[in-house]
């Protein structure tokens, strides 16, 4: 089972509401990431999170919260967004080794629009 | 910084024609490819890797790639499309992260057609 599963699959939310999307998996990976992806673009990493521990934050705004409550659960705690961060958010997992056979597979992703 | 170029954002094809999707990396050292496929309103799924092991890789769906390093190269190939192949096709270089986890980062994409 290769399943990484996202929650909601659609989320329309005003600017001044608090959100959140959920994401989990059951395969065991220790660490999990959030990715980004507006419409015709590439996903770009937001957050890396590796054994429950933050570790990498690509310069994303704080209006975008991550949370790890335990190593099958990524949460992404969203406040006061703009219209600008509608985007397919994608949630993911890998194995977190340190070499390329760490295969990262990705959720079906959370459509988020800002309203 | 390692990354990939994808030349061409729209490819079109027949129906059993063959499918060359390209990329080409930049890179000091040799790195670490993926390329992922992304259907209408859906996640990415892996679909080949190269991590040095072998030069030509094959991978689900039919798809294949080669590894060429005197081209800087690593592009997608398919004998024969089908309808169901129509997707974005994302070719990604792979970082090892030193606090933890690893890093994708994405080519522009080549959206492919298949047509009757």
């Amino acid at each position: 089972d290769t399943e990484v599963t996202q929650t909601p699959k659609h989320l329309v939310m005003g600017m001044t509401n608090k959100k959140s999307l959920k994401c989990e998996q059951h395969m065991g990976h220790r660490a999990m990431y959030w990715y980004k992806q507006k419409a015709k673009k590439p996903p770009e990493l937001m957050f890396v999170y590796s054994y429950e521990k933050l570790s990498i934050n690509e310069s994303v705004p704080s209006r975008f919260s991550p949370e790890c409550p335990n190593s099958s659960l990524l949460n992404l705690h969203l406040h006061a967004l703009q219209p600008e961060d509608s985007a397919l958010y994608l949630c993911a997992s890998s194995q977190g080794e340190d070499r390329a056979s760490d295969t990262i597979y990705f959720g079906e992703g959370s459509w988020l629009t800002v309203v | 910084a390692q990354s990939v170029t994808q030349l061409g954002s729209h490819v079109s094809v027949s129906e059993g024609a063959l499918v060359l999707l390209r990329c080409n990396y930049s890179s000091s050292v040799p790195p670490y490819l993926f390329w992922y496929v992304q259907y209408p309103n859906q996640g990415l799924q892996l679909l080949l890797k190269y991590t040095s092991a072998a030069t030509l890789v094959k991978g689900i769906n039919g798809f294949e790639a080669e590894f060429k390093k005197s081209e800087t190269s690593f592009h997608l190939t398919k004998p024969s499309a089908h309808m169901s192949d129509a997707a974005e096709y994302f070719c990604a270089v792979f970082k090892i992260l030193t606090g933890g986890g690893n890093k994708l980062t994405f080519g522009t994409g080549t959206q492919l057609k298949v047509e009757l």
